[in-house]
């Protein structure tokens, strides 16, 4: 299958400081891209939708002004956490889509663990 | 709006039984419903996935999940499980007007030998 790569894989940060994620599809290209919140123990919550060269739809309850995304190419896409505090310390999973139909998988990246303290 | 139901958080199975994970959802659209594992510390790898046709589908690894429509239902089953099994398996449902998954809590399975 496609292949899509996140990284970095962990990172700690200190309180207050912004920290960039990266989420790529490496041999396909991505015009939707979601992005992904995971408490330990707990199930995905879908935080964003990208579309290529447009802004994010994002779910209720998530701050767009915090976690900020960007899908500048159709192999790229960023989620800056702004300000970070212990608080958005989590795992983050990112997933690519080729095209639209839903006969097209969405394949997942291996996840970025933050830790903020 | 759509919801999925995990209804077992953790299984524990021995090593070459039979195991069976259940998931229920509900939608007022039509769905596509999908099986993903999760290893430790690893992003989700698609088991396998109910788009149309045939309601039972299997992947390549000895898994099967069957989609009943009247009972809103798509357990997964594996009649004889392996140590490398033991990980976390999400339900998830997509609808067909959208393309976003949203995912039940997920089970974690145990294959003790």
């Amino acid at each position: 299958g496609a292949v899509v790569s996140q990284h970095p894989s962990w990172v700690i940060c200190k309180s207050g400081t912004s920290v960039k994620i990266e989420c790529r599809s490496l041999d396909f290209q991505a015009t939707t891209m979601f992005w992904y919140r995971q408490f330990p123990k707990q199930s995905l919550m879908l935080m964003a939708t990208s579309n290529e060269g447009s802004k994010a739809t994002y779910e209720q309850g998530v701050e767009k002004d915090k976690f900020l995304i960007n899908h500048a190419s159709l192999t790229l896409s960023t989620l800056t956490v702004t300000s970070a505090h212990p608080e958005d310390s989590s795992f983050y999973i990112c997933s690519a889509r080729q095209g639209a139909g839903m006969n097209t998988e969405a394949f997942f990246g291996q996840g970025t663990r933050l830790t903020v303290v | 709006a759509q919801s999925v139901t995990q209804l077992d958080s953790q299984v524990p199975v021995f090593e070459e039984a039979p195991v069976e994970l259940r998931c229920n959802y509900s939608s007022s659209v039509s769905v596509y419903l999908f099986w993903y594992v999760q290893y430790p510390n690893q992003g989700l790898q698609l088991l396998l996935k109910y788009l149309s046709g045939s309601t039972l589908v299997e992947s390549i690894n000895g898994f099967e999940a069957e989609f009943n429509k009247s009972q809103t239902s798509f357990h997964l089953r594996k009649p004889s499980v392996h140590i490398s099994d033991t990980a976390e398996y999400f339900c998830a449902v997509s609808g067909a007007a959208g393309n976003k998954l949203t995912f039940g809590g997920g089970t974690r399975v145990l294959v003790k030998p």
